[in-house]
């Protein structure tokens, strides 16, 4: 089964307007964090945002936050205000266990986004 | 503070030779990661070490690929010989191993292999 599931290719968004990148995953493991991560066309992985399974509130890093609701274990990423140098191939990851542990993180099959003038 | 230096950025191959990749983490980063992203997918973990230990290595393709980090700090990737699937992206990440709740991995540009 896949731990990570990113199910938009592709999305399309108008410039200063806000968007939301689909992630689900799947885990029995009661303690793990999520990510997101940027990766422009020159292929860097740029992290953008952290979500611990801990975490009573929603994290936020400027025009990122991350919807997170652990019943239906989704963990959105929205970018608000698009602007061009958003477009780029957008990465979901998880990674199991306690804090702290270095763990593996198990990505996504990725969205890429395509911000329009 | 530098990010994760990676070389050679781009490699050209035949099948059957081979090939070395190098990584220099962030300075006092423990933890060092090997992924291989192909096209159209997200990065999958070849090897993590931890100092100059393995700890994970599970889906490394141990009959081509090795790899190592003598001192724990830079490393290298070796493919020998290389197949036509080796094709993709070499990433190194770095990450601090704090007893922190984030412990985030950094990336490296990459390393872009083409297998001919």
């Amino acid at each position: 089964a896949q731990k990570i599931t990113q199910t938009q290719p592709g999305m399309f968004v108008q410039e200063k307007e806000a968007v939301t990148l689909d992630c689900t995953y799947d885990t029995s493991d009661p303690s793990y964090g999520l990510f997101w991560y940027k990766q422009p066309s020159s292929g860097e992985m740029i992290f953008l945002i952290y979500q611990g399974s801990y975490d009573q509130q929603n994290a936020t890093e400027g025009r990122y936050s991350l919807n997170f609701q652990k019943a239906r274990k989704s963990a959105n990423l929205v970018i608000s205000a698009s602007q061009l140098g958003d477009s780029a191939m957008y990465f979901c990851a998880m990674r199991e266990g306690r804090r702290g542990s270095a763990r593996q993180l198990t990505f996504g099959s990725g969205t890429q986004l395509t911000v329009l003038p | 503070e530098a990010g994760v230096a990676q070389s050679p950025r781009y490699k050209i191959i035949e099948k059957r030779q081979s090939v070395a990749f190098w990584c220099n983490p962030i300075s006092g980063h423990a933890t060092l990661y090997w992924y291989q992203q192909i096209l159209g997918q997200g990065p999958k973990l070849l090897i993590q070490f931890q100092n100059n230990g393995v700890v994970d290595d599970s889906q490394l393709p141990k009959d081509r690929f090795s790899a190592e980090r003598l001192k724990g700090v830079d490393s290298t990737l070796k493919i020998q010989p290389a197949k036509l699937e080796d094709s993709a992206v070499y990433l190194c990440a770095s990450s601090p191993s704090r007893q922190a709740s984030t412990d985030t991995q950094y990336f490296g540009p990459g390393t872009r292999l083409t297998v001919l």
